[in-house]
């Protein structure tokens, strides 16, 4: 079974670091790309950015470039999305999705979602 | 950026009931266009791809079509599980973009 399993709900201050992930299951880790996906409680979905693990060729969103980055840990079948300095319009569910073959293209399937609350 | 319009935002159906979504895109993206089915507190779940390919295990009450920049979700027959919010997606080009959503309520 192809299974993507999220890092657990996190609660941070602003200023603070954080990094999410996303582990990828029954199949070829390096053979699909892996995409974050945002969603603000009662709010639609927000494309991020999405990574190749074969070369870890990236593309961001420009309304997140410079404000995550995204990343993989090859040997370990990972996937991360990481903040060095959190703010609290950070507060969000945050998805990881693999494409569905090994273009780049739709998602499926999803993680679970990672919730994430920026509160001081 | 591509910009996807859904239409309505909001839709009242009850069981049985023929529902039908839109989402026009602000240029054109072929087929590069799918469907997402989200239940409140689950991931979406993908339902059409390129349009009007129906993924594996989604049921055939489902079904998508495009004319031009303009693409339709129909549920035939709407079930009790289908209440959902549902949103498009365009992978023609960078940054991939989602429609604002669709949510499918009990009358």
């Amino acid at each position: 079974e192809v299974k993507l399993v999220q890092s657990g709900a996190e609660v941070k201050k602003p200023g603070e670091s954080l990094k999410i992930s996303c582990q990828g299951s029954g199949y070829n880790f390096l053979s699909y790309w892996i995409g974050w996906v945002r969603q603000v409680p009662g709010k639609g979905l927000e494309w991020m950015g999405i990574i190749y693990p074969g070369d870890s060729k990236t593309k961001y969103s420009p309304s997140f470039q410079g404000r995550v980055t995204i990343s993989v840990d090859q040997s370990n079948n990972v996937a991360y999305l990481q903040w060095s300095s959190l703010q609290a319009s950070d507060s969000a569910m945050y998805f990881c999705a693999r494409s569905l073959d090994s273009t780049d293209n739709w998602f499926d399937p999803w993680g679970q979602g990672t919730l994430v609350t920026v509160s001081s | 950026d591509i910009q996807l319009t859904q239409s309505p935002s909001f839709l009242s159906a009850s069981v049985g009931d023929r529902v039908t979504i839109t989402c026009r895109a602000s240029q054109g993206i072929n087929s590069y266009l799918a469907w997402y089915q989200q239940k409140p507190g689950k991931a979406p779940k993908l339902l059409i791809y390129a349009a009007s390919t129906l993924q594996s295990g989604v049921p055939v009450r489902f079904s998508g079509s495009r004319s031009g920049t303009e693409f339709t979700l129909t549920i035939t027959r709407l079930e009790p599980e289908d209440f959902a919010t549902y949103s498009c997606q365009q992978v023609r080009s960078y940054p991939w973009t989602f429609g604002q959503g669709t949510k499918v309520e009990l009358k």
